[in-house]
């Protein structure tokens, strides 16, 4: 199976700060990468699939990059509604699976 | 809108087997796979598998082959998800979760049951 680690596994941050959060792959996955953001008692929320593309509704402060084996999450001007906890996921083969997670405190 | 609304589950004895349906609305059911995904409480996220509602075809994560049974009804629109042999690690909460049938992210997820093994 393809192991995905994040880091750091938890962030605390300002409001109006940029945060980045990374995810390894232990093997590539090309660009089959998803992030999404799960908050408290609610099912994870898709924000970006295939590395860098948005999901409608998702505001543009976030983006992402990456291919092969290391991709990552940046987040801009911090906004409260921001915390939570953020996984990446890969589907490039099954088993799909996510990293441990990051939760961001802001 | 698109919605996946689940059903089921609650508490069941170590051994036993637990149903957790999913009702997607807000598109055409056959169109889309269902996934199921578990977290335990607390923890990371866990893929069990996928249905393709059209054909019936399914894929299971390895480590829940010979436990898992997902099924669908065309007719009502629903998917099922059926886990058997329950231990106290089966304590989590079960999400269906909708893709493309290329693209396996997920894009819409249900709002989650708890599934509870307890004796």
């Amino acid at each position: 199976d393809i192991q995905m680690t994040q880091s750091p596994s938890t962030l605390s941050a300002s409001v109006g700060d940029r945060v980045t959060i990374t995810c390894r792959a232990s093997e590539t996955v090309d660009r089959w990468l998803a992030w999404y953001q799960q908050k408290p008692g609610k099912a994870p929320k898709l924000l970006i699939y295939t590395v860098s593309n948005l999901q409608t509704g998702v505001s543009s402060r976030f983006s992402g990059s990456g291919s092969g084996t290391e991709f990552t999450l940046t987040i801009n001007s911090l906004q409260p509604d921001d915390f939570g906890i953020y996984y990446c996921q890969q589907y490039f083969t099954s088993p799909y699976t996510f990293g441990q997670g990051t939760r961001l405190e802001i | 809108q698109v919605q996946l609304v689940q059903s089921g589950a609650g508490v069941k004895e170590p051994g036993a087997s637990v149903k957790v349906s999913c009702k997607p609305s807000g598109y055409n059911f056959i169109d889309y796979y269902i996934h199921w995904v578990r977290q335990v409480p607390g923890q990371g996220l866990e893929w069990m598998g996928w249905i393709n509602p059209k054909t019936g075809n399914t894929k299971y994560a390895q480590k829940f082959q010979g436990r898992v049974t997902m099924t669908r009804d065309t007719s009502i629109s629903t998917a099922s998800l059926e886990l058997s042999a329950l231990t106290f690690g089966d304590t989590a909460i079960y999400h269906c979760a909708r893709s493309t049938w290329n693209f396996h992210y997920f894009d819409f997820w249900g709002q989650g049951t708890l599934v509870t093994v307890s004796s």
